[in-house]
C-alpha cells in the first residue's frame, strides 16, 4: 500500500537547522517532494527530488533521499521565524497522483 | 505569471445541497488535479484532468466529480453535501502530463451545516 509516515511535531531554536524527516512505503515512487502550507494558505512548492538522486541543495534547503531505507528528509539551515509552518512530504507513483504524508508542523522558538 | 486561481475562496453549504467549485490554472498548463484536506484524512488525491480527459480517479464516491474545459480551465463539483465533505479543496495545475511539478492554489474552503 501506499503510506508515507512524518512526525506531527518539531520545535527548533531561530538560527539553529531544522530536519523534517519522512518515510514513504512506494519503492517504485519516481519523484519526493516537500510542501509547504502556512496557515490558511495553499501548498507551496518548496523542492523536489528525482528517485535516483541522493542528495539535493537549494540555498538554505538540503533533501537527503535513502532509497534502501525509503526515508527522505529536509534540513532548513538557518532556520528563521518565517519558517514556521507545517511541512508535507509527497510521493509521486506511477500514475501520477501524489501521495501526502500526515504533515510536521514546525515551531520556532525565538 | 499568475498562479493557481481557485474561486470561491470561502463557502457554506447545508447538508444535501451541491456545490461547484472552479480552477483556473497557470496560464500554459494543461494538466489540472484536484485534492482534499481534512484534519482526519489529510490531504487525499480526487482526480487529475489532462486535455479535458479524466485520467485518474481517487477513492471518492460518485458525488464527486470534475470536468476540464478546453481552456484547460477545471470544476469539482460535490452533490448532495454531507458534513463530512466540509474541507479544504485544492487544486494544483501543472505543464504536462508527467506533473512533475504541481503548483497548487489557495484552496476553496467548504463548510456544510
Amino acid at each position: 500500500g501506499e503510506d508515507v509516515e512524518q512526525s506531527l511535531f518539531l520545535s527548533v531554536r531561530e538560527g539553529d537547522s531544522s530536519v523534517i524527516n519522512c518515510t514513504y512505503t512506494d519503492s517504485s515512487s519516481t519523484y519526493l517532494y516537500w510542501y509547504k502550507q502556512e496557515p490558511g494558505a495553499g501548498l507551496q512548492l518548496l523542492t523536489y527530488i528525482f528517485s535516483n538522486m541522493d542528495m539535493k541543495q537549494d540555498q538554505r534547503l538540503t533533501v537527503l533521499l535513502n532509497k534502501k531505507d525509503k526515508h527522505l528528509s529536509l534540513r532548513i539551515a538557518d532556520t528563521q521565524t518565517g519558517d514556521s509552518a507545517i511541512y508535507f512530504c509527497a510521493e509521486m507513483t506511477g500514475n501520477e497522483k501524489l501521495t501526502f504524508g500526515t504533515g510536521t508542523r514546525l515551531t520556532i522558538i525565538p | 505569471k499568475a498562479g493557481v486561481t481557485q474561486t470561491p475562496r470561502y463557502l457554506i453549504k447545508t447538508r444535501g445541497q451541491q456545490v461547484t467549485l472552479s480552477c483556473s490554472p497557470i496560464s500554459g498548463h494543461r494538466s489540472v488535479s484536484w485534492y482534499q484536506q481534512t484534519p482526519g484524512q489529510g490531504l487525499q488525491f480526487l482526480f487529475e484532468y489532462f486535455s479535458e480527459t479524466q485520467r485518474n480517479k481517487g477513492n471518492f464516491p460518485g458525488r464527486f466529480s470534475g470536468r476540464q474545459f478546453s481552456n484547460s480551465r477545471s470544476e469539482m463539483n460535490v452533490s448532495t453535501l454531507e458534513l463530512g465533505d466540509s474541507a479544504l479543496y485544492l487544486c494544483a495545475s501543472s505543464l504536462d502530463a508527467a506533473n512533475t511539478e504541481l503548483f497548487f492554489g489557495e484552496g476553496s474552503r467548504l463548510t456544510v451545516l
